[in-house]
């Protein structure tokens, strides 16, 4: 079973504030996946990578950006926080073809 | 485009019932199906990985049934329990991108003692 760890799990900040997401999995999977999810709606990807130095934007498109510089980590930034950044922000990792999902962080800007 | 529809979108029920949730994908192509469960505010935790050439896969009390031909998979929950309530989620990957999940809406699960 793959680790996949999320922090911090919920976060309030103001509008125009830097902000990390940070994701780390401790099972060696090349692949990372980022999914937005708004309540009640279907997870969304928006970005991902296939390994150290690789990273694409996903189907949904999204002002935050990734950085994959250590096959463990991959995390998640926005540059300057808006209310419509407000949502659920879930890492992924996979081996093979069976994804493995973090317990999410939840995002509120004000 | 693939599309990945759940029905019914909310079921409450009484313990002891066995459930049939329902999953539909417009395009058959696909290289795997995937079922989820998701608590309130949290992840995802996988149940079932179900292979373009499976019918059917089983993990304790719960089968998952594939038939690509018409693109559809149902997951059975027996006996449910109280710690079954949850949302559960069916995710497809494609055959021309097996990199990608494409998610339905999900099926939010109460079942009651």
């Amino acid at each position: 079973e793959a680790d996949i760890y999320q922090t911090p799990r919920y976060l309030v900040i103001g509008t125009g504030k830097k902000i990390t997401l940070e994701c780390s999995q401790t099972m060696g999977h090349d692949k990372m996946y980022w999914y937005q999810q708004d309540p009640g709606m279907e997870l969304h990807l928006i970005h991902y990578s296939y390994g150290v130095n690789s990273t694409e934007k996903g189907d949904l498109s999204s002002e935050s950006t990734v950085s994959r510089i250590r096959t463990e980590h991959f995390p998640l930034t926005l540059e300057s926080a808006r209310p419509s950044h407000t949502s659920q922000y879930l890492c992924a990792s996979s081996r093979g073809n069976e994804q493995f999902f973090g317990p999410g962080t939840r995002l509120t800007v004000l | 485009k693939q599309e990945v529809t759940q029905i019914p979108a909310a079921l409450s029920v009484p313990e002891g019932e066995n459930l049939v949730l329902n999953c539909s994908f417009t395009d058959s192509a696909i290289y795997n199906l995937q079922w989820f469960r998701q608590d309130p505010g949290k992840g995802l935790t996988s149940l079932l990985l179900i292979q373009s050439s499976q019918r059917e896969q089983t993990s304790g009390r719960l089968n998952a049934s594939l038939d690509k031909s018409s693109g559809r998979s149902t997951l059975y929950i027996a006996a449910s329990q109280p710690g079954d309530s949850a949302t559960y989620l069916c995710a497809v990957r494609t055959a021309y991108n097996t990199d990608k999940l494409i998610f339905g809406t999900g099926t939010r699960l109460q079942v009651f003692p």
